[in-house]
């Protein structure tokens, strides 16, 4: 069973530019996640869709950051205008429904200079 | 969200059962407690997870106690391989949602 996929696996932007991660959940999944994780922390989610529809957005901070996951499938979440905080390792993780354990994806190591 | 303590690092020999210990003295009747642990550049992993009654899977067992105010995740036979950041979490009500904190991280000694 292929895993959680996401792309790409490092980017390096200029703050105030802007980025977008790509996220292809397992097969099946109605649940998909969007982690932020800073270096020496744990993840913190920001974003939890159930199939096509958000369950919780309440940690994203909307003035900049946008996800959205059209069909109930694959997944965008775009940063726009990065700052220098947004540098993170940004995990996208998928489940069998809300209920399930999660499986995560390798992560996408952003670095805002 | 119920809260969790760990300690912020332990260390095991290889081949020498390791027991991880959570406190979650604020947990609520609903919450189910997580295990998942992350290994260097990588995703997190689920381990295993429990409601009341003791729990094993091929990974590792989870011991609850009786007042479900502490768990402890035990692995059999560490491997240099478990080597990674071990995080307990409380998740429950209607979506499960998980809040990691900063996790053990655990060292594996050959």
């Amino acid at each position: 069973e292929a895993g959680v996929a996401q792309s790409p696996r490092y980017k390096i932007i200029e703050k105030r530019q802007s980025v977008a991660f790509w996220c292809n959940p397992i097969s099946g999944h109605a649940t998909l996640y969007w982690y932020q994780q800073i270096l020496g922390q744990g993840p913190k989610l920001l974003i939890q869709f159930q199939n096509n529809g958000v369950v919780d957005d309440s940690q994203l901070p909307k003035d900049r950051f946008s996800a959205e996951r059209l069909k109930g499938v694959d997944s965008t979440l775009k940063i726009q205008p990065a700052k220098l905080e947004d540098s993170a390792v940004y995990l996208c993780a998928s489940s069998p429904n809300l209920w399930n354990e999660q499986y995560f994806g390798p992560g996408t190591r952003l670095t805002v200079t | 969200d119920a809260k969790t303590t760990q300690p912020n690092s332990m260390e095991s020999n290889e081949e020498e059962p390791v027991h991880l210990p959570c406190n979650h003295s604020t947990i609520s009747g609903t919450d189910y407690i997580h295990w998942y642990r992350q290994l260097p550049s990588q995703g997190p992993e689920y381990v295993i997870h429990g409601l009341t009654s003791n729990v094993n899977n091929r990974m590792a067992s989870l011991a609850i106690a009786e007042d479900r105010k502490s768990s402890t995740l035990i692995l059999h036979r560490a491997t240099l391989r478990d080597a990674a950041v071990y995080y307990c979490i409380l998740g429950g009500g209607s979506n499960y949602k998980l809040t990691f904190g900063k996790g053990t991280l655990l060292t594996v000694n050959p």
